[in-house]
């Protein structure tokens, strides 16, 4: 078991740039998820999928943002046209899908919108 | 929003036990209580989760009151590496639930343990 690992783990971009970030979820689970933390508040939710399908977006996901996982493995977040406001901690989960399945994160991308 | 309410901070002596509350007054019955910590600049950890029964593991226990109101997470011998940032969530079980995936935050409590 090698964990949830996520690339890159920092990211520095200019506004209006594009930035994609890959998350390698733990090989037998089949759940992955998305959320966001920016500094001092708890991470918030922003996607998930079972398999490839994804099966629920948060209200944050503008369309800016966009999320694949194309063979349910790794996945990937991709931010449009980035702004300042796009500065956070992006972080990844997996899971089993069990009603109980804990998510496992892993370390996060720290984004920098100069 | 999430369903629960913790203090914002704590503090604990070292190889004393940590008691964090959390009040989730408003829980459903098929809901449980899972608790996660996070270290300085790293993701979360899954620490344990219980629905109505008291729960024990190698990390931590777990004590839910007979109403489900309320719980309380203890670390029975806290050490320097324990301070952290405490969540306490409180997620679905059903799996047609709304609340199934995903877990919703909120601001948690900061335990500091000192020497």
């Amino acid at each position: 078991d090698t964990g949830v690992s996520q690339d890159p783990r920092h990211k520095i971009t200019k506004r209006g740039q594009n930035v994609t970030f890959r998350c390698d979820p733990i090989s037998e689970h089949n759940r992955l998820y998305w959320y966001r933390q920016t500094l001092g508040q708890g991470p918030e939710f922003l996607t998930y999928f079972q398999n490839e399908a994804q099966l629920e977006k948060s209200r944050l996901l503008s369309d800016r943002f966009s999320a694949e996982r194309p063979k349910g493995s790794f996945s990937t977040l991709e931010i449009q046209r980035t702004e300042q406001g796009d500065s956070a901690m992006y972080l990844c989960a997996s899971s089993l899908s069990g009603a109980q399945g804990e998510q496992y994160f892993g370390p996060g991308t720290r984004l920098t919108v100069t | 929003d999430a369903k629960t309410t913790q203090p914002p901070s704590m503090d604990c002596a070292e190889g004393r036990a940590a008691n964090l509350p959390c009040n989730h007054s408003t829980i459903s019955g098929n809901e449980y209580v899972y608790w996660y910590r996070q270290i300085h600049s790293q993701g979360p950890q899954y620490i344990i989760h219980g629905l109505k029964n008291n729960e024990t593991n190698e990390m931590a226990s777990l004590i839910i009151t007979e109403d489900r109101k309320s719980s309380t997470l203890i670390l029975p011998h806290a050490t320097l590496r324990d301070t952290a940032v405490y969540y306490c969530i409180v997620r679905g079980g059903n799996a047609g639930g709304t609340s199934y995936g995903k877990l919703t935050f909120g601001q948690g409590t900061i335990l500091t343990v000192h020497p």
